[in-house]
Formats: structure tokens, C-alpha cells, sequence
């Protein structure tokens, strides 16, 4: 059973960096079956597809945020990661890595979520 | 974008009753190749959130078929036939056809 980690600081000051990790276990990130993701949610609000990476590295990004935001995989280590840059309150939220299939399974949404990972911007 | 509408926000119902929420796409969701990718999601409070139902009608794994989903073009539908307590959380509508995919404002089921 594929399971997925989120981890990173909490509190990040405005104009910094948001960077997580999301690493995965009971499956490789390396099989090409999968797409892998980062989607927000803000307090109280919906949820954001933020964009998604597959094994070899191509990325796909929300273009609302694609000036900010760089996705990467590090497969050695089964992981990959999201940097956000420029933060401002408004990026304030809970952060989830998630899967999806590979192909037109991306399309199908994602099938593992992580357990999400509060991020506060605040100086 | 494709901007995705929920219908009704909040949605009482009585333990045992039926319980359906509307979603409207501002395009349609009809892919070249002939498929629809319109997904649902349920949101437990404090939990993640959890797909129910891909490409408009199929269930994921585990779900009870209390649940099921309808619909095609811009207008789809969740169903739940008869509603349980564990079935208190926010459910999305989501959309996959274009990119980027987007969700529904998000209809919260509670019990009267």
C-alpha cells in the first residue's frame, strides 16, 4: 500500500521560499505508472492543483503560479519536492503531495493523498 | 480556467435519506479521446482528500455503491442513496479534461 509524506517548515517569513518533501513509501516513484503532485487548500477554502512530475522530470504547473513554483524528483531517494518562491499570506495553507496515474490517468484526479502539511507565510 | 460550480454549498439530510449535489463545468468536459474526466472527491473533517469516482460514473476501489455518480458535457451529478453518519465531509467535483484541473467550491454534508 503506497503512502505519502509530507514535510517542510511550518512557518515561512513573506518574500522567502516554501520548499516540502514529499516522499513516498510502499512503492517507487521510479515504475512510470504515476504521475506525482502537489495541490492547497487555504483555511477555509478549495482546493488548488498546483502541478504535478513525473519520474523523468517533465512538470507540469498551474499557470496561476507557474512564474513561482518549481517541482522536482529525486528518485534515488523516492521523493520529490515542491519550491514556492515569493511567498505572501495569501499562500498560507495546507500543502498535500498526492498521486495520480500516468497518461491520461492524470486526468482521472489523484488516488493517494498525503496527510497534508499546514504551511503558515508570516513574519 | 474551467470554472466548476457546486450545487447546493451546505446539504442537510436526515440519516438514511438520499443526498445528491449538482456540478456545472463552464466547458465542456468531453475529451478528444471520447471520455469525460470528471472526478469526485470526499473531504472527512481533519482527513485528506479522498477520491470517490473517476471519469464521471466508476467508483474507486472501497467505495460503497451507496455512492454514484452521473452526468455528461457540462452537467454531472453525485448521488448518495442512503446517507450514513461516516459520510459527514465536504465533497468536490473536479475536473481533469483541461489543464489546469480544478475543483468545485466544495458541498458540505452534514446531519440534521
Amino acid at each position: 500500500q503506497v503512502q505519502l509524506q509530507e514535510s517542510g517548515p511550518g512557518l515561512v517569513k513573506p518574500s522567502q521560499t516554501l520548499s516540502l518533501t514529499c516522499t513516498v513509501s510502499g512503492g517507487s516513484i521510479s515504475s512510470g505508472d504515476y504521475y506525482w503532485s502537489w495541490i492547497r487548500q487555504p483555511p477555509g477554502k478549495g482546493l488548488e492543483w498546483i502541478g504535478y512530475i513525473y519520474y523523468s522530470g517533465s512538470t507540469y504547473y498551474n499557470p496561476s503560479l507557474k512564474s513561482r513554483v518549481t517541482i522536482s524528483v529525486d528518485t534515488s531517494k523516492n521523493q520529490f519536492s515542491l519550491k514556492l518562491s515569493s511567498v505572501t499570506a495569501a499562500d498560507t495553507a495546507v500543502y498535500y503531495c498526492a498521486r495520480s496515474g500516468s497518461g491520461y490517468g492524470a486526468m482521472d484526479g489523484m488516488d493517494v493523498w498525503g496527510q497534508g502539511t499546514t504551511v503558515t507565510v508570516s513574519s | 480556467d474551467v470554472v466548476m460550480t457546486q450545487s447546493p454549498l451546505s446539504l442537510p439530510v436526515t440519516l438514511g435519506q438520499p443526498a445528491s449535489i449538482s456540478c456545472r463545468s463552464s466547458q465542456s468536459l468531453v475529451y478528444s479521446d471520447g471520455n469525460t474526466y470528471l472526478n469526485w472527491f470526499q473531504q472527512r473533517p481533519g482527513q485528506s482528500p479522498r477520491r470517490l469516482i473517476y471519469k464521471v460514473s466508476n467508483r474507486d476501489s472501497g467505495v460503497p455503491d451507496r455512492f454514484s455518480g452521473s452526468g455528461s458535457g457540462t452537467d454531472f451529478t453525485l448521488k448518495i442513496s442512503r446517507v450514513e453518519a461516516e459520510d459527514v465531509g465536504v465533497y468536490y467535483c473536479m475536473q481533469g479534461t483541461h489543464w489546469p484541473g480544478t475543483f468545485g467550491q466544495g458541498t458540505k454534508v452534514e446531519i440534521k
